[in-house]
């Protein structure tokens, strides 16, 4: 089942905050972000495991809430390089306990203006 | 080596061609898989290879065929297409498809075009 990624499109101002939030309605055991710029392939950003813990990579961060099947990818101080589409990707356990692949949301259109 | 190296880059073909895409990675990851993604949409996944065997097959047309000859090599083969195949074909590699926390490294794409 596709996550639901919320908003579908942001524009900020360089320096402004942001939040992208992606949610399941899916038992999940990974969340992973990606940015995607035109014409290129996606960028892995991170990956959050289920035990609610939070990672963060210089000015972005992201948070898992397991038992609400949520995530949130927060982008601190924006630059101009931070522009792309933003796709969550989760992933659950099969049956066999492996992991079957990413299912990505519909993704989050971010701009940032000088 | 962290990289997935895809070729052709770009590939026009005709609904009555045979053509294949190929897909290398050197990073001795075990799992393997095949995406498309239309323009403005998310990559949707359709094979997984796990130890060179196929695992998932997301109801994707015969028309499409996957091959994994090898721990490094990933091949997409393409026989009469529809000119709604016209996609972005993404694959990338990963450490293994068991429940592990690793990053899915993404190859840069081949985009192709069916006429």
């Amino acid at each position: 089942q596709q996550p639901v990624q919320s908003p579908q499109a942001v524009i900020l101002r360089e320096g402004e905050d942001a939040v992208i939030n992606c949610s399941s309605s899916k038992a999940l055991y990974s969340v992973h972000w990606y940015r995607q710029k035109h014409g290129e392939a996606p960028v892995f950003l991170m990956i959050l495991l289920k035990g609610g813990e939070q990672k963060g990579h210089e000015k972005i961060s992201a948070s898992f809430n397991e038992k609400k099947q949520q995530s949130s990818l927060y982008l601190t101080a924006s630059q101009l390089s931070y522009s792309g589409t933003y796709f969550c990707g989760t992933e659950s356990l099969n049956s066999g306990g492996g992991a079957d692949g990413l299912t990505f949301g519909k993704g989050t259109h971010l701009i940032i203006q000088p | 080596d962290t990289e997935v190296t895809q070729t052709p880059k770009h590939l026009v073909m005709g609904m009555t061609n045979k053509k294949s895409l190929k897909c290398e990675q050197h990073m001795g990851h075990r799992a393997m898989y095949w995406y498309k993604q239309k323009a403005k949409k998310p990559p949707e996944l359709m094979f997984v290879y796990s130890y060179e065997k196929l695992s998932i097959n997301e109801s994707v047309p015969s028309r499409f065929s996957p091959e994994c000859p090898n721990s490094s090599l990933l091949n997409l083969h393409l026989h009469a297409l529809q000119p709604e195949d016209s996609a972005l074909y993404l694959c990338a590699s990963r450490g293994d498809r068991g429940p592990m926390n690793t990053e899915a490294f993404f190859g840069q794409g081949t985009r192709l075009t069916v006429v």
